[in-house]
């Protein structure tokens, strides 16, 4: 069992819904992140927090924006998707700055934009 | 552009054997060197991580590292089925924060 929790594992939506994905960890890692990967792609990073603050856009389109409520909490909300932005998202945690922080991987959401 | 390269394979090799996956790196800056093994459909899982220059071992599996040629591998000993995944090379850049993948290598194990 993943100690990173991602929700929802699947989710279909309209170029024109709102939706947002959720990723819960509490192994007390400081840095969060999110990658995409498309098929037969390796991990695209999107974003990095660290201490809850954005220390990472990797130049990602307005229509992804991220979250860092509190150091368990990331989300992602998606407004005005493409179909081109399906893919599996990934969110990922680990200490932070240290040599001993290997990335720990949630399940994934599984988007599907129509 | 910082960029981790592995070879895509697929690399096939016979159950019982060593299957060995190399990784090759742009930025001589980069401290951390992780594997990662990823089944179809499914979230990458670490298998080790490596930071300095040498061998490091953990059961059957054997990560090495040669900063001076921007080189890592990862050496599988008695290869078994359960071990066809793909392979990716992580590789950090510039600090701690940001891990750079590899695009991969597929292994196949066959009985």
């Amino acid at each position: 069992d993943t100690e990173v929790t991602q929700t929802p594992k699947h989710l279909v939506m309209g170029m024109t819904n709102k939706k947002s994905l959720k990723c819960e960890q509490h192994m007390g890692h400081r840095a969060m992140y999110w990658y995409k990967q498309k098929a037969k792609k390796p991990p695209e990073l999107m974003f990095v927090y660290s201490y809850e603050k954005l220390s990472i856009n990797e130049s990602v389109p307005s229509r992804f924006s991220p979250e860092c409520p509190n150091s368990s909490l990331l989300n992602l909300h998606l407004h005005a998707l493409q179909p081109e932005d399906s893919a599996l998202y990934l969110c990922a945690s680990s200490q932070v700055r240290t040599d001993n922080s290997p990335l720990h991987f949630g399940n994934g959401t599984r988007l599907t934009v129509t | 552009q910082k960029e981790v390269e592995q070879n895509s394979g697929p690399l096939s090799v016979p159950e019982g054997a060593i299957a060995s996956l190399n990784c090759t790196y742009s930025d001589r800056g980069s401290q951390s060197f992780f594997w990662y093994r990823q089944y179809s459909g499914k979230s990458p899982e670490l298998i080790m991580f490596i930071y300095s220059n040498g061998d490091k071992e953990d059961g059957r599996f054997t990560a090495q590292l040669n900063k001076a040629s921007q080189y890592v591998s990862l050496l599988i000993r008695d290869s078994q089925p359960s071990d066809s995944a793909t392979y990716l090379c992580a590789v950090t850049e510039g600090g701690y924060q940001k891990v750079t993948f590899g695009t991969g290598t597929k292994l196949q194990v066959i009985p």
